[in-house]
């Protein structure tokens, strides 16, 4: 098992411009999300998704679109990147959104937009 | 006011002393977890508990659901325990973070 496969890890953007952070997972969770880290703040959930199909805002989804075309992946798209999104971004899984259930992180990717 | 709140923000300790972090929610949650994150590398979770106590190795993880508070220990502490530890109540689809605590192993 690979757990929670994230990339790139490190990515500079120009502001305005787009781009994709890939997570994928293989562990068939229902459950996956996107959250931003930064400095001094806890970690903030970006969108999130509850299957194939299905997803929802989170607390701070403005400038982020997401889609989940199949169970195993999440992307997240960065429409048109501002110095705001400078950021560390995780992505996560879990089981079932209805039991508390172990939550596995991606490794984090670290995003400049200057 | 954050849904989740630890304290203290930041712990430095000699390695052998015995560790605590606290972490208090005012939001009804199914479970918490406790999380480790090494400096410039992805979180990890350490332990998921809805009542009582967990021990892995030299963590011991409790949770008081009347008082909505937990505690994770470090037992015999050592310079590799160096990392940020946050806690994070999950309601089902929501996960609410603590803004975590970076705790400091001195040899």
């Amino acid at each position: 098992n690979a757990g929670v496969t994230q990339t790139p890890k490190f990515q500079v953007l120009k502001t305005g411009q787009s781009m994709t952070l890939q997570c994928a997972q293989d562990m068939n969770h229902e459950y996956m999300s996107w959250y931003r880290q930064d400095p001094g703040m806890g970690l903030r959930l970006i969108h999130y998704s509850v299957g194939a199909g299905i997803t929802d805002q989170g607390e701070v989804p403005n400038g982020y679109n997401v889609s989940r075309s199949t169970t195993e992946d999440f992307p997240l798209r960065l429409l048109s990147a501002a110095p705001s999104q400078t950021s560390v971004y995780f992505c996560a899984s879990s089981y079932s959104r209805f039991r508390g259930n172990t939550i596995y992180f991606g490794e984090g990717s670290w995003l400049t937009v200057v | 006011k954050n849904e989740v709140e630890q304290s203290p923000q930041n712990l430095t300790a000699q390695e052998g002393e015995f560790i605590t972090i606290n972490c208090s929610y005012s939001v009804g949650i199914s479970a918490l977890h406790w999380l480790q994150q090494h400096p410039g590398g992805g979180i990890v979770s350490l332990f998921m508990l809805s009542s009582g106590k967990k021990k892995h190795g030299r963590l011991i993880a409790t949770i008081n659901i009347q008082e909505k508070h937990s505690s994770l220990h470090i037992t015999a502490s050592h310079p590799r325990d160096s990392a940020v530890y946050i806690c994070a109540g999950t309601t089902g689809n929501q996960f609410y973070f603590g803004t975590g605590t970076s705790l400091t192993v001195i040899p």
